[in-house]
């Protein structure tokens, strides 16, 4: 079965540091995304990207955060300067139609950043 | 932003029984309601969903139901089994492009053998 992949598994990093999470979408999926989940705290939407550009992103989302597709397959986000609260489960996902209905999800980046 | 919420954390069942999971919402825009399912260290993986325009969705053991008029929805599986036991996440999203799924805050099933 299609599964989104992401690497690596787990990052520590400085505050400060720049880190790029990367991703694999489904390899038919034209809908990318990225989620976080803090600890302890709910899942939360941070940018959807379509046809190469951002189609929507959340307050979270500022401009320490970009993402891009810099080919036919790989889906990154990357983070120019990490903070403390940046810690956080961070969530690829894909989706083949433009619906929210169905979208699956990578098994995660674990970011620490110290 | 509380959109979803679902106000019990955790849930025990014992095995073979029914699991009835309860979801509400505020937001009267959304047109589809989702199930994840996510095991520790791992991605959400989608359950069931129904679209707002339905009252029931059946999927093996598990159902959705949706009351739009009390804004509630409800993740029936029956019956439960060890297997089962995860965090069980609503979610809602909207149609039409690029539409991103606000989750609720999750509930920890256990079934217990």
């Amino acid at each position: 079965e299609p599964e989104v992949t992401q690497t690596p598994s787990h990052q520590v990093t400085q505050m400060g540091q720049e880190v790029i999470l990367r991703c694999v979408p489904i390899s038919n999926h034209l809908y990318f995304y990225w989620y976080r989940q803090i600890l302890g705290q709910k899942v939360e939407f941070l940018v959807s990207f379509y046809n190469n550009e951002i189609s929507e992103k959340s307050e979270i989302f500022d401009d320490q955060f970009s993402v891009e597709r810099p080919d036919g397959s790989n889906f990154t986000l990357k983070i120019r300067s990490t903070k403390l609260e940046d810690s956080a489960m961070y969530f690829c996902a894909s989706s083949e139609n433009a619906g929210g209905e169905t979208q699956y999800f990578g098994p995660g980046t674990r970011l620490l950043v110290l | 932003d509380q959109q979803v919420k679902q106000n019990s954390p955790s849930l025990s069942v014992q095995e073979g029984r029914i699991s009835i999971l309860n979801c509400d919402y505020t937001n009267s825009m959304f047109d589809y309601f989702l199930w994840y399912k996510k095991y520790p260290a791992e991605g959400p993986t989608f359950l069931i969903s129904i679209s707002s325009i339905k009252d029931k969705n059946e999927d093996g053991r598990f159902t959705v139901f949706l009351n739009k008029s009390a804004k509630h929805l409800s993740l029936h599986i029956v019956p439960s089994q060890p297997g089962d036991s995860a965090v069980y996440f609503c979610a809602a999203s909207r149609a039409g492009g690029y539409q991103k799924v606000t989750f609720g805050t999750g509930t920890k099933l256990q079934v217990i053998p």
